[in-house]
């Protein structure tokens, strides 16, 4: 597509639930970066990928956080037993290229996280 | 990412020129200057993207200066619908290959009548 997909908008999970995002990016696109923003505050990055290979993960919580890009699918992020801290806004984004040096990352509008 | 210092938040009228500065002055000679805004909530939304010369598209101008560190993102004719937080984000390539946005706090420009 011409967009970065991502589902669901938004998400209510009870604490220790699972909450599972989902991101499609643009074709053609080799590249996803998930990113968390938390009330308005400061983008977090969290993980990327080249195509279905992990890239940086740096910031990724490890302990409940994972994340995927399988062929032919959508990517996902899924945050086990979530806590009440990670709600949030999260934003997926792709690019042909993470050399960002000329080329340009484009997000999609984010999936809000609500735990309760 | 080479660090970008911006003011907090900044006040146009619409139909005049809204000028955002931002100064970078650790930006190497292959760094790129990039723009970014968010309206309310939303995507973080591609603006306008330059290495040393001015740049213009259909959103905006981008004017930086001789010795890089710093520029000028101008939207000529601001409206309501221009407000939103504008990022200023210079990525630093990574040995190997891959590097990524690092967002700051950017500025609130709030458009008004």
């Amino acid at each position: 597509g011409e967009e970065v997909a991502q589902t669901p908008k938004h998400l209510v999970r009870g604490e220790g639930q699972k909450a599972k995002l989902y991101c499609a990016p643009i074709k053609g696109h080799s590249y996803v970066f998930w990113y968390q923003q938390v009330l308005k505050n400061e983008f977090k990055f969290l993980i990327s990928f080249q195509n279905e290979n992990v890239f940086d993960e740096t910031g990724m919580p490890k302990e409940r956080f994972s994340a995927k890009c399988l062929p032919n699918s959508p990517c996902s992020l899924e945050i086990q037993a979530t806590k009440l801290e990670d709600s949030a806004v999260y934003f997926c984004a792709s690019s042909q290229s993470t050399h960002i040096s000329g080329n340009t990352i484009y997000f999609g509008e984010g999936s809000w996280l609500t735990v309760v | 990412d080479a660090k970008t210092t911006q003011p907090p938040s900044m006040d146009c009228a619409e139909g005049r020129a809204a000028n955002l500065p931002c100064n970078h002055s650790t930006i190497s000679g292959n760094e790129y200057v990039y723009w970014y805004r968010q309206i309310h909530s939303q995507g973080p939304q591609y603006i306008i993207h330059g290495l040393k010369n001015n740049e213009t598209n259909e959103m905006a101008s981008l004017i930086i200066t001789e010795d890089r560190k710093s520029s000028t993102l101008i939207l000529p004719h601001a409206t309501l619908r221009d407000t939103a937080v504008y990022y200023c984000i210079v990525p630093r390539p990574l040995t190997g290959g891959g590097n990524k946005l690092t967002f700051g706090t950017g500025t609130q420009l709030k458009v008004e009548l």
